[in-house]
């Protein structure tokens, strides 16, 4: 099993670039989500899904877009990319059964220019 | 809201000492998980433990421990005899029963050195 994968593992945009942050789980897990993670503030939640067909917001949803048409794949969009979106974006799986510990891919180094 | 709290931002032990990492959280739930992560210097994210508000043992793995107490809201969590290699950033997190979102502590960056 592979786990959480992610790609790319870095990148660098120029501002108004669009560009899509693939997160893929081979574990069969209903749970999905991503994070950023900014120097001092650990790491904050942008969006999650409960299953296929299903996405929410998490604590810092603006200038993101997700979907979620298969168990497996859960891609985060960056629309017009931004200084501010500068960070490090974890995708993380889990079950939903009682807050199940979840599995984190290696992350994604986003720079914007 | 949920809040976690990670006072300590750095902290640098010699070798072979005890080290204690302080966890504060606030939650409305009667209900809720609590997990400890590491994040070595490679990046990546390793789950170390989770633990649900009903239980309130003590956990010990190895040089690992944890002390949960809900009367004063935290969950710290003490490195034995540390090693190089527990050198890392290390984060607490809080969920609620029935949801699997994770609030983060701004984690603590433990340094041990040689």
């Amino acid at each position: 099993n592979a786990g959480v994968t992610q790609t790319p593992k870095f990148q660098v945009l120029k501002t108004g670039q669009s560009m899509t942050l693939q997160c893929a789980q081979d574990m069969n897990h209903e749970y999905m989500s991503w994070y950023r993670q900014d120097p001092g503030m650990g790491l904050r939640l942008i969006h999650y899904s409960v299953g296929a067909g299903i996405t929410d917001q998490g604590e810092v949803p603006n200038g993101y877009n997700v979907s979620r048409s298969t168990t497996e794949d859960f891609p985060l969009r960056l629309l017009s990319a931004a200084p501010s979106q500068t960070s490090v974006y974890f995708c993380a799986s889990s079950l939903v059964q009682g807050s199940q510990p979840q599995h984190f891919g290696d992350g994604t180094r986003l720079s914007i220019l | 809201a949920q809040k976690v709290t990670q006072a300590q931002t750095e902290i640098s032990v010699v070798e072979k000492e005890d080290v204690t990492l302080d966890c504060v959280y606030e939650t409305r739930d009667t209900t809720y998980y609590l997990f400890w992560y590491k994040q070595p210097p490679s990046g990546e994210l390793v789950f170390l433990i989770r633990r649900n508000s009903f239980d309130e043992q003590n956990e010990i793995s190895g040089r690992y421990s944890w002390n949960f107490q809900k009367s004063t809201s935290s969950f710290n969590f003490t490195i034995t005899a540390s090693q190089v290699v527990d050198s890392a950033v290390y984060f607490c997190a809080l969920s609620s029963f029935g949801n699997e979102k994770l609030t983060f502590g701004t984690g603590t960056r433990l340094t041990i050195i040689p």
